[in-house]
């Protein structure tokens, strides 16, 4: 069964550094999704792209937050520097087309930051 | 602006037993309506969802929720929860077809032997 992958799925680092989280969603789908879930919360949206193309990015902080999704394939979460703030997990979730349909979401990436 | 409220944050029913989450929102319209379930350490897991249609759903493992109107609800029930349904589990809802999925914060379910 396709599955959205994600790495490392666990992540510690310092404030001040930088890190990288990557998403390969399932083959064929168009649109991908970063998700911040704090401890105790439910997801929340950061970046919403179709294909290549970022279709919502308001919640996305964007002075330490970056995504990118080069070849509409696979894309990067990066945050540069860190805040001990950003301690969180990170989900990744794909779906066929834009528009409301089913997500499907990775395993995530758990960050901590010390 | 849309909201989900799960009430409960934490529920613990003996195995066997049968269950209800609790979920509310707040729209004018008719939302579409999710239930998802998080495994610890693990992504999220669509249960079930309601578009439009017959207002009870049923969904994957035993799981059904029934959407009413009057009360804005989508309650989750199950009639005999098992040990591997320790969970946590979200309610949500997207207001239109090209909106943003807004999840709850979630009812973490402890399972008693």
């Amino acid at each position: 069964e396709a599955e959205v992958a994600q790495s490392p799925r666990y992540k510690i680092t310092e404030k001040s550094q930088a890190v990288a989280f990557w998403c390969d969603p399932i083959s064929g789908h168009a649109t991908l999704y970063w998700y911040r879930q704090i401890l105790g919360q439910g997801p929340e949206l950061l970046v919403q792209f179709q294909d290549e193309s970022v279709v919502d990015d308001s919640q996305l902080p964007k002075d330490r937050f970056s995504a990118e999704r080069l070849k509409g394939v696979d894309s990067t979460l990066k945050i540069q520097p860190a805040e001990l703030g950003d301690s969180a997990m990170y989900l990744c979730a794909s779906s066929l087309v834009e528009g409301y349909n089913e997500q499907f979401f990775g395993p995530g990436t758990r960050l901590t930051v010390l | 602006a849309q909201s989900v409220t799960q009430p409960d944050i934490h529920i613990t029913v003996s195995e066997g037993a049968s269950l209800e989450l609790r979920c509310n929102y707040s729209y004018g319209a008719t939302p579409y309506l999710f239930w998802y379930v998080q495994s610890p350490g693990q992504g999220l897991q669509l249960l079930l969802k309601y578009f439009s249609g017959d207002t009870l759903v049923q969904g994957i493992k035993g799981f059904e929720a029934e959407f009413k109107r009057s009360q804005s609800s989508f309650n989750l029930r199950k009639p005999s929860v098992h040990w591997s349904d320790a969970a946590e589990y979200f309610c949500a809802v997207v207001t239109n077809r090209d909106d943003k999925i807004i999840f709850g914060k979630g009812t973490r379910l402890h399972i008693l032997p």
